[in-house]
């Protein structure tokens, strides 16, 4: 199975309207963490948001924040009134095992949404 | 600029030669990665050092990559007698040593080095 599935290859949106980007995940692990990635035509991956996986409030960082639905391993990227800038890539990640001082934690990306915002 | 750096940004090379990549981690971080993106693609990884040592490398890796990272700083990417297969966007990313609880695992990225093999 896929560890990070995202099901919407490319998606529009108009200028200053909110969009959601779907992402689920498969795990087996208790704790494990949900990453957020932009991927502009320039090439590199700027960090957008994170959730933990023992986090009980939805995380939130300016315009995006992350829905986070445990139970149906869902981590949804929400981006609130979207600016051309935004265009992009959006990669959803997870880090599967609990940070330590040692050793390696995966880190695993989806194949990505294509987001275009339209003036 | 702090950041992760990659050099070069761009390369075409003939199919059967070498190439070789360079990635600067941010200073204080002690992990580093490389990640390849084909078209179309999420990161997939290749390998994972901590400081010096090479402790993890993806089965995608085959005899012709070598990556090092001699002093536990700078890393390089090498890959002998290219392919076409081979062409794709080559991204290092680096990230702190855990410390506390805040510690994410987030990586930081560069701008990748771009390999084309005609």
């Amino acid at each position: 199975a896929q560890k990070i599935t995202q099901t919407q290859p490319g998606m529009f949106v108009q200028e200053k309207e909110a969009v959601t980007l779907d992402c689920t995940y498969d795990t087996s692990d208790q704790s494990y963490g949900l990453f957020w990635y932009k991927q502009p035509s320039s090439g590199e991956m700027i960090f957008l948001i994170y959730q933990g996986s023992y986090d009980e409030q939805n995380a939130t960082e300016g315009r995006y924040s992350l829905n986070f639905q445990k139970a149906r391993k869902s981590a949804n990227l929400v981006i609130s009134a979207s600016q051309l800038g935004d265009s992009a890539m959006y990669f959803c990640a997870m880090r599967e095992g609990q940070m330590s001082s040692g050793g390696y934690q995966k880190v695993t990306f989806g194949i990505g949404t294509k987001l275009q915002v339209i003036p | 600029d702090t950041g992760v750096s990659q050099d070069p940004r761009h390369k075409i090379t003939k199919r059967g030669q070498n190439v070789t990549f360079r990635c600067d981690p941010i200073s204080e971080h002690n992990r580093l990665y490389w990640y390849r993106q084909t078209l179309g693609q999420g990161p997939e990884f290749l390998t994972y050092f901590q400081n010096e040592a090479q402790l993890e490398k993806s089965r995608l890796l085959s005899d012709r990559f070598s990556a090092e990272r001699p002093k536990g700083s700078f890393s390089t990417l090498e890959i002998q007698r290219t392919e076409q297969g081979d062409s794709a966007m080559y991204l290092c990313a680096s990230s702190p040593p855990p410390t506390g609880t805040d510690n994410t695992g987030e990586l930081f990225f560069g701008e990748g080095s771009r390999l084309t093999v005609l």
